[in-house]
């Protein structure tokens, strides 16, 4: 299995622009987490998707940040406009949950998509 | 609130030398408790798990216990490699339906082994 794939590696933007991080999960994965990773606050749980519906946001810092998963293949973290302090790292991460293990498998992370806003 | 503390780095070791990295969490009801790995230029990955009180996870020569009294799962590894340099994550898993079993992570310590 190639594992999560995220797409770009690196992203260097302007402030004021619009950044779109692309994550596809494990095949067979049905839950899937966005985090950032920033030397000041560490590893940081933005959204958590199950079956393709968003089951907890809360960490979305604002509302410039939307992420969104169309299908179990597929899921989008959009920042527009974007700022400085969005630098970051950001991971996307897989799992499989089901009615028999419902605290579900190990969690597998992506690569992680450096972002740098000027 | 469930959180994770970790003993702040950067921890500085020579090979072979004995490594503890300590953790400690606070959490309602009973936990499940994590340590993640992560190499430069990787994602996180899974070292070892610990599930209920006692137990013991270990892998790749690393061990941690789940010490309830304490509420502390310090990693451990009797002989380190320059190959173990790396950031270190505790993590705890929520135990309510409602946070999706979610993972709250520490804020890592980053070990460096020279040789």
């Amino acid at each position: 299995d190639a594992g999560v794939i995220q797409s770009p590696r690196h992203e260097v933007t302007e402030m004021g622009q619009e950044v779109t991080l692309r994550c596809k999960p494990i095949s067979g994965h049905n839950s899937l987490f966005w985090y950032r990773q920033t030397m000041m606050r560490g590893l940081e749980l933005l959204i958590y998707f199950n079956n393709n519906v968003p089951i907890d946001d809360s960490g979305m810092p604002e509302d410039r940040f939307s992420a969104k998963m169309p299908n179990a293949s597929f899921s989008t973290l959009k920042i527009q406009p974007s700022e400085p302090r969005d630098s970051a790292v950001y991971f996307c991460a897989s799992r499989r949950t089901s009615r028999t293990n419902i605290y579900g498998g190990e969690q597998y992370f992506g690569p992680g998509t450096r972002l740098t806003v000027t | 609130g469930n959180s994770v503390t970790q003993m702040e780095g950067p921890v500085t070791l020579s090979e072979e030398a004995f490594l503890t990295i300590n953790c400690t969490y606070t959490a309602t009801g009973y936990p499940s408790l994590f340590w993640y790995v992560q190499y430069p230029g990787e994602g996180l990955q899974l070292l070892l798990k610990a599930t209920k009180a006692d137990d013991k996870g270990s892998n790749k020569g690393f061990e941690a216990t789940y010490r309830k009294e304490t509420t502390s799962f310090h990693l451990e590894k009797g002989s380190v490699q320059v190959s173990d340099s790396a950031v270190y994550f505790c993590a705890l898993r929520y135990s309510d339906s409602n946070s999706g079993y979610a993972l709250n992570f520490g804020k890592g310590t980053s070990l460096l082994v020279t040789p």
